[in-house]
């Protein structure tokens, strides 16, 4: 069964980087593409991004100038930097696994709740 | 970027009820629509990807139609476990983008 479990500190000042990395267990990177998406509170989802197992990438126009995703196939891990961070960055940060062809999600990390404040 | 409207934004309805929620694309996305439920506090869980494919697993009370720029996602027989709020996602252009949510409350 594959299981995806993120981590990553919880809580920013404005302007420092957040940093989250997603290990995947059971099941392997390649085949797949790998997406982050966050939630801000009491909001609805914003699909920041998605990376293959071969480092290929795209973002979200509006997040993509801050934005960088990386995979390390020897750990099964994929990881999101989003730098310059501001309050507007506070949201629960979801990784999942995406099927590729048929375009959706399939397995998804816990959540990680990323607090940006002073 | 390709707009996603859900409605109503949220409904209420008893055990047993049959519930359809719409989804409506700013452009057309041919079959690109994910439907996906999320309980509080958990991640989404998906239900119908291409519009009207079964994920694995899911009970087969839900169902999903539509193509072009409507779709909808109908629940028969509502269950207890199935008050959650439900998203579309259009998988057809980047940024994908989801609608804002239809809330199923309990009547």
């Amino acid at each position: 069964q594959v299981q995806l479990q993120q981590w990553g500190p919880g809580l920013l000042k404005p302007s420092e980087t957040l940093s989250l990395t997603c290990s995947v267990y059971g099941g392997s990177l390649s085949g797949y593409y790998w997406t982050w998406i966050r939630q801000s509170p009491g909001k609805t989802l914003e699909w920041i991004g998605e990376i293959n197992h071969g480092g290929s990438t795209i973002y979200n126009p509006s997040l993509k100038s801050r934005v960088t995703m990386s995979v390390d196939t020897s750990k099964n891990q994929f990881s999101l930097n989003l730098n310059s961070v501001t309050a507007a960055d506070t949201a629960v940060y979801f990784c999942a696994r995406g099927r590729i062809g048929l375009r959706y999600s399939d397995h998804w990390g816990q959540g990680s709740l990323v607090t940006v404040s002073s | 970027d390709i707009q996603m409207t859900q409605s109503p934004s949220s409904v209420s309805a008893s055990v047993g009820d049959r519930v359809t929620i719409t989804c409506r694309a700013s452009q057309p996305i041919t079959n690109w629509l994910v439907w996906y439920q999320q309980r509080p506090g958990e991640a989404p869980k998906v239900l119908i990807y291409a519009a009207s494919s079964l994920e694995s697993g899911v009970p087969a009370r839900f169902s999903g139609s539509g193509s072009g720029t409507e779709f909808t996602l109908t629940i028969s027989s509502l269950q207890p476990e199935d008050f959650a709020t439900y998203y579309c996602q259009q998988a057809t252009s980047f940024p994908k983008t989801f609608g804002q949510g239809t809330k199923l409350e309990i009547k």
